[in-house]
């Protein structure tokens, strides 16, 4: 079983619409989650981080944390075709490393 | 701030040749990081820093080498180039309390041919 796993899609919703993106993680003792946005061609760019279970909200983006299913998402409300890309998330694997899934590609269309 | 710079954008080398690959922060991070990845693959670390003159190797540290002379640069030796490490390079910087959140340079496409 991979450490941080997700579903490398393509994920494709219509512009407007909610994103649902998934990562589930193996290590009980993990902390800290990221999500992160890559553009093709381009370096990660850090979207949320979030620690505690729940949702955690900035502007059109949602994390939502369950440690005990051991799984975190990212919601993206009103989709926007500038918001395909592919979508990270890391886990920490003690204070300074992180465990990376390898990505969720997300395509809006318009 | 210009955060995490790279240098250089891209890069060809012949087979067994070696090269540097610059990277700076100007964040005052403490802990550093070098990352390759692979087309559609996710990122895997090589080396890693705590601090100024501690390095440690990560997941896929053979053929390369690292050093870490002062807060800012931790500069990637590629000695003796082989066409497995065409890749994407990306260096990352975190600060030392939580949350750890990483921070990339824009990255460095090198090809071996």
């Amino acid at each position: 079983q991979k450490e941080v796993e997700q579903n490398s899609g393509p994920l494709s919703v219509p512009e407007g619409a909610i994103a649902s993106l998934n990562c589930t993680y193996s290590d009980r003792g993990s902390q800290s989650f990221f999500w992160y946005r890559q553009y093709s061609g381009k370096s990660p760019e850090l979207i949320m981080s979030i620690y505690s279970n729940g949702d955690k909200e900035d502007g059109r983006f949602t994390a939502q944390l369950n440690k005990a299913s051991q799984y975190v998402s990212l919601l993206i409300r009103d989709s926007q075709p500038s918001d395909s890309a592919t979508y990270l998330c890391a886990v920490n694997k003690n204070n300074y490393q992180l465990i990376w899934g390898a990505g969720t590609k997300l395509i809006i269309k318009p | 701030n210009a955060g995490v710079t790279q240098t250089p954008k891209f890069r060809i080398l012949k087979i067994g040749q070696s090269m540097t690959l610059q990277c700076t922060q100007d964040m005052n991070h403490n802990y550093m990081y070098w990352y390759r990845q692979d087309p559609g693959m996710g990122l895997k670390l090589i080396y890693y820093s705590v601090g100024a003159g501690i390095t440690d190797k990560g997941e896929v540290p053979n053929g390369y080498n690292v050093s870490r002379s002062t807060t800012e640069d931790f500069p990637l030796r590629l000695e003796l180039a082989a066409p497995s490490q065409t890749s994407v390079y990306f260096c990352a910087s975190s600060g030392t309390g939580p949350p750890y959140e990483q921070y990339f340079g824009p990255g460095t496409r090198l090809t071996v041919t």
